[in-house]
């Protein structure tokens, strides 16, 4: 069965940095673009960066330029997030989800279940 | 940047109705890169439309997707109750990388 399985929830301090990852299960983590997505309590989704496993090249939106990182394991089929600097309003469900192969548009069609990120004092 | 705007927020109808969600786009999208996701809730979001008005695996053909340009609509011919939940439409594209959701519409039992 193909999914995504993330790592369980995690609680920082302000300031500080936190890092999470996603496992590919059931098929090959180096066919497809991985994302990362993010939705705090009550809100909507917002997209904060893919990578391409295979090569590890990234791109990241614009709000997140600087504070995040992904990087990928292809010998572990397990891509990393990692978001610094962290702030109050960066509590959220972080999702990884699987996009397209390389050089096509293609929605996200599998999801991991979700990474609760706590910052709090 | 894209801007996505649903509407309504909130859709209250009852089990049997039909329901039209709209997505509207700040500036056109020719190339209909557009996804509809369900979300219920404690759970990842689903995929159920993309390229506008294609279905996604194992998604019931009661969901229907249409629309070009600005205007997109995803339509559940005749809800269920396990249809109730929030829905995001997404536009995506890799040339350049941009993937902006809308803020949602939730679909409530009346």
């Amino acid at each position: 069965q193909v999914q995504l399985v993330q790592s369980g929830a995690e609680m920082k301090e302000p300031g500080a940095s936190v890092k999470i990852s996603c496992k590919a299960v059931g098929y090959s983590l180096a066919t497809n673009y991985i994302h990362w997505v993010r939705q705090a309590p009550g809100q909507g989704l917002e997209w904060m960066g893919i990578i391409t496993p295979s090569t590890g090249g990234t791109n990241y939106a614009q709000n997140f330029q600087g504070r995040v990182t992904i990087t990928s394991d292809t010998s572990t089929s397990t891509i990393y997030m990692t978001l610094s600097s962290l702030r109050f309003d960066d509590t959220a469900i972080y999702y990884c989800a699987r996009g397209g192969r390389p050089w096509s548009s293609q929605p996200f069609d599998i999801w991991g279940q979700g990474t609760l990120i706590t910052v709090s004092s | 940047e894209i801007v996505l705007t649903q509407s309504p927020g909130t859709l209250s109808l009852s089990p049997g109705e039909r329901a039209t969600l709209s997505c509207r786009a700040s500036q056109s999208l020719i190339t209909n890169y557009v996804a509809w996701y369900q979300q219920k809730p404690g759970q990842a979001p689903r995929l159920l439309i993309y390229g506008a008005s294609s279905r996604a695996t194992g998604i019931p053909d009661r969901f229907s997707g249409s629309g070009s340009g600005t205007d997109f609509t995803l339509t559940i011919s005749r809800l269920e109750p396990e249809d109730f939940a929030v829905y995001y439409c997404q536009q995506y594209d890799i040339s350049p990388h941009m993937y902006t959701f809308g803020q949602g519409t939730k679909l409530e039992i009346k």
